[in-house]
């Protein structure tokens, strides 16, 4: 069964600090990742994604994530954080073709001032 | 910019009771998904329609939920009757036929349930 692991359930912050979310996975292959963001009252937008080819791959609102094979991780990143990031973030994955998704339960991010 | 809809935003509802949400998709998304979310968790797929066709439904608690999108447009998601654990957010997603490689997936604002 696959399956999305995110060790962080909370992580604080300093407004402009350097950002990195942990994110790992079970699967018998390789699988279609992505990240997604939560504001409260909201649904969910999603920041990037990784299919295949380049490992490093960039989002919006200045996010990106690295796919390792060998940690089977991707770690979402941002290198100066701002208040406005201040929200729950998914990891998920799918196997493929037109498959929900599996997410992991979440890491609730906090930005101080 | 196109939206997934949905309705109500919030309901309160009394265990045994019936409650029911609406989803419309994204004009031309042939794809739609229910997702529970639990507060706390990570949202987890109750079912899957193409066109108006299940083709995944290994989720959804069938002795109480029901699904069904009759025209391959809305969807409605259906419990009765609602149980105290029911209380989360339901999500609609939709995307384009052709599945996830080319095909985002694109979030409603979910409606939250609250059992008493």
């Amino acid at each position: 069964a696959q399956s999305v692991t995110q060790p962080d359930i909370h992580i604080t912050v300093s407004e402009g600090a350097s950002l990195e979310l942990r994110c790992n996975y079970s699967y018998g292959a390789t699988p279609y990742l992505f990240w997604y963001v939560q504001s409260p009252g909201q649904g969910l937008q999603l920041l990037l994604k990784y299919f295949s080819g380049d490992t490093l791959v960039q989002g919006i609102k200045g996010f990106e994530a690295e796919f390792k094979r060998s940690q089977s991780s991707f770690n979402l990143r941002k290198p100066s954080v701002h208040w406005s990031d201040a929200a729950e973030y998914f990891c998920s994955l799918s196997g493929g073709g037109a498959d929900g998704l599996t997410f992991g339960k979440g890491t609730h991010l906090i930005i101080q001032p | 910019e196109a939206e997934v809809a949905q309705s109500p935003r919030y309901k309160i509802t009394e265990k045994s009771q019936a409650v029911a949400f609406w989803c419309d998709p994204i004009s031309g998304h042939a794809t739609l998904y229910w997702y529970r979310q639990i507060l706390g968790q990570g949202p987890e797929l109750l079912v899957q329609f193409q066109d108006e066709s299940v083709v995944d439904d290994s989720q959804l608690p069938k002795d109480r939920f029901s699904a069904e999108r009759l025209k391959g447009v809305d969807s409605t998601l259906k419990i009765q009757p609602a149980e105290l654990g029911d209380s989360a957010m339901y999500l609609c997603a939709s995307s384009r036929r052709g599945g996830v490689v080319n095909n985002e997936q694109f979030f409603g604002p979910g409606t939250r349930l609250t059992v008493l």
